[in-house]
């Protein structure tokens, strides 16, 4: 199993221009995320998928879009890159199972992006 | 709404000394709760997670944490720390009400350890 998988691993783009992150999980999970990591500011999360069909806004959504593709799949879109999107981009995937009656929800994560905004 | 604090934003030691990373976090019911560790260059992984029964949680690589519900706490120990450790580590806390799957963050605390 590849576990998440993320591309590109690096991205230079000029203020203004567009990019499609891609995402794709082979572990069958249902829940899928993306985060952001600034220094100091931990992981925020963009936006999230609970299941197929799908996605709801997190903590920083403006600026972006997402689609969940399918259940594998789960890309962030920028339409209009600024300077301010500069970051490390991280998809996630997790599982709810059930265990005496309570969620279980441990986040694979990808490799990452960097994405530099001049 | 949630949040999750981590009390220290850096934190050096020095090999063989004793480690302990505050997390608190602000929501009153049922949580499931994970410590995750992201070594230089690399992405975030698992080191350990509680979601019930025993609140003394061992992880990898000789980490543990206890949950301590009454101060809304779950703080990361090592009892000896080694250069390897040199990371930055997030606690993390999903909320179960109404099967929320988001998984809060905390913003990390950098380890750095002097061989």
């Amino acid at each position: 199993n590849a576990g998440v998988t993320q591309t590109p691993k690096f991205q230079v783009l000029k203020t203004g221009q567009s990019m499609t992150l891609q995402c794709a999980q082979d572990m069958n999970h249902n829940s899928m995320y993306w985060y952001r990591q600034d220094p100091g500011m931990g992981l925020r999360l963009i936006y999230y998928s609970a299941s197929e069909g799908t996605t709801d806004k997190g903590e920083v959504p403006n600026g972006y879009n997402v689609s969940r593709l399918n259940k594998r799949e789960f890309s962030l879109r920028l339409e209009s890159a600024a300077p301010s999107q500069t970051s490390v981009y991280f998809c996630a995937s997790s599982e709810r199972g059930r265990s005496s009656g309570r969620a279980l929800n441990e986040q694979f994560f990808g490799p990452g992006t960097r994405l530099t905004v001049l | 709404a949630q949040s999750v604090s981590q009390h220290n934003h850096h934190v050096i030691l020095s090999e063989a000394a004793s480690l302990e990373l505050g997390c608190n976090y602000s929501y009153g019911g049922t949580v499931n709760l994970f410590w995750y560790v992201q070594y230089p260059g690399q992405h975030l992984q698992l080191l350990l997670k509680y979601f019930s029964g025993d609140p003394l949680v061992k992880g990898i690589k000789g980490f543990e944490a206890e949950f301590i519900k009454s101060k809304f706490s779950f703080n990361l120990r090592k009892p000896s720390v080694q250069w390897s450790d040199t990371a930055e580590y997030f606690c993390a806390v999903n909320a179960l009400k109404n099967r929320d799957d988001k998984i809060i963050f905390g913003k990390g605390t950098r380890l750095h350890i002097l061989p």
